[in-house]
């Protein structure tokens, strides 16, 4: 199975600063059709997951601007431009290349210092 | 609207079932895998199944092979997680997610309490 590690688990910031934060898998997730199937998705406090970036760097429809998404292979990144107060929540990557098993990242809890 | 909407959690014993329906609405259900994701109190997110499009293609966790059954109906455009043998550690929001890796598309959740 592909272990997803997320650092750091817990990122405090301040309001309009950045934040980034590191995913890493234990093997390249690099697909045969030459996609690379790694999603970030937000979870707010009390709400359903929602996708805010696929295939590494797509952002989702909606999605503010100050979120971007990169990395290749085993190395990807998410990041936030300037925090505001609504992006609170814990922040999972997933590789959708090699499964079964789908695996998650253990999360990353974005919260405002 | 796209929308998928759980429903069929509740408090179940050690051992016991429950069957999991997830109705979706806003999009052409046939045209899409599905999938079931928990998540534990407090704890990440877990893939738990999925099923293809026509419902040929099933996928399980180690952990609830054997116990868990997914199906799903395209007339009724729903999907569905049969759970037998239901075990503490199954305790969780299940939530129903559109796709087999996109997962653009969840639903609210429903809760599943196993306890005596």
């Amino acid at each position: 199975d592909v272990v997803m590690t997320q650092s750091p688990l817990s990122l405090p910031v301040t309001l309009g600063q950045p934040a980034s934060i590191s995913c890493r898998s234990s093997q390249s997730l690099v697909s045969s059709d030459g996609n690379t199937y790694l999603n970030w998705f937000q979870q707010r406090p009390g709400q359903s997951p929602r996708r805010l970036i696929y295939k590494v760097s797509n952002r989702d429809s909606g999605v503010p601007d100050r979120f971007s998404g990169s990395g290749s292979g085993t190395d990807f990144t998410l990041k936030i431009s300037r925090v505001e107060a609504e992006d609170v929540g814990v922040y999972y990557c997933m590789q959708g290349t090699h499964w079964p098993p789908l695996t998650f990242g253990g999360g990353t809890k974005v919260e405002i210092k | 609207e796209v929308q998928l909407v759980e429903s069929g959690g509740g408090l179940v014993q050690p051992g016991g079932s429950l069957r999991l329906s997830c109705a979706a609405s806003g999009f052409t259900y046939s045209d899409y895998w599905m999938t079931w994701v928990r998540q534990a109190p407090g704890k990440g997110l877990e893939w738990v199944a999925n099923i293809k499009k026509d419902g040929s293609e099933k996928d399980y966790v180690d952990s609830v092979k054997g116990r868990f059954t997914i199906s799903r109906d395209n007339a009724k455009s729903s999907v569905y997680l049969q759970m037998n043998s239901l075990r503490a550690e199954d305790t969780a929001v299940y939530y129903c997610v559109r796709g087999h890796s996109g997962f653009d598309v969840w639903g609210r959740g429903t809760r599943v309490t196993v306890s005596s």
